[in-house]
């Protein structure tokens, strides 16, 4: 299986920051990578695919980029909204494989 | 627009088989080969991919579940289903059943996701 290293765990930000999420690959996956927002008690909600086309309806200071087989998930100005947990997923080979979460936190 | 909703029991006993079924609206689904998955995450813990299947009845399962595990779909009542036999206390998870709209796309589209817990 594709191991997916999400770093850090747990973030601690405040509105109007800058941060970064990254998401280690253990094989080649291309781009083959989405980004999910998930919020207590909801299901995850798609932000990124392909690494770094933006979902419609997701805010412009959402961005996913990629180098080799690190990814990084990008907030430009955290608004109250995004304090969530964020998902990084492989869907470049079976079986699919996500990251063990960031939570970012105030 | 996709809207999909799970339903199935909450509650199901050790060693005995859940079924879920994702009912699929807002769209015609005719025409399209579409994908569809299930996800499910234990409480407090993380999202794990149980497997997946294509509208034509092609699928693919994650090798940790795969022997326990069916997935299926009937296009025609616009729904796909998941069962997974000899169920433990580990296999208490929220249950969420997905689909991808593209083939160059993650899962787009979510149900809101079912708790089943494993209990006697």
């Amino acid at each position: 299986d594709i191991q997916m290293t999400q770093s850090p765990s747990i973030l601690s930000a405040s509105v109007g920051d800058r941060v970064t999420i990254t998401c280690r690959a253990s094989q080649n996956i291309y781009s083959w990578l989405a980004w999910y927002q998930q919020r207590p008690g909801k299901a995850p909600k798609a932000l990124i695919y392909e690494a770094s086309s933006l979902e419609s309806g997701i805010p412009s200071r959402f961005s996913g980029s990629a180098s080799g087989t690190e990814f990084t998930l990008t907030i430009s100005s955290l608004q109250p909204d995004d304090f969530a947990t964020y998902y990084c997923q492989q869907y470049n080979t079976y079986p699919y494989t996500f990251g063990q979460g960031t939570k970012l936190e105030i | 627009q996709l809207q999909l909703l799970e339903s199935g029991p909450g509650l199901v006993k050790p060693s005995e088989t859940l079924s879920l079924t994702c009912s699929v609206s807002g769209d015609s689904l005719r025409g399209v080969i579409y994908y569809w998955g299930w996800i499910r995450q234990p409480p407090g813990k993380g999202l794990e991919w149980i497997g997946s299947i294509y509208s034509t009845g092609s699928s693919h399962y994650n090798p940790s579940l795969r022997s326990r595990v069916t997935i299926s779909v009937d296009m025609s009542k616009k729904q796909f289903s998941l069962r997974v036999r000899s169920l433990t206390a580990a296999d208490t998870a929220v249950y969420y059943c997905a689909s991808r709209s593209e083939t160059t796309k993650g899962f787009d589209y979510w149900g809101q996701g079912t708790l089943v817990t494993v209990s006697s």
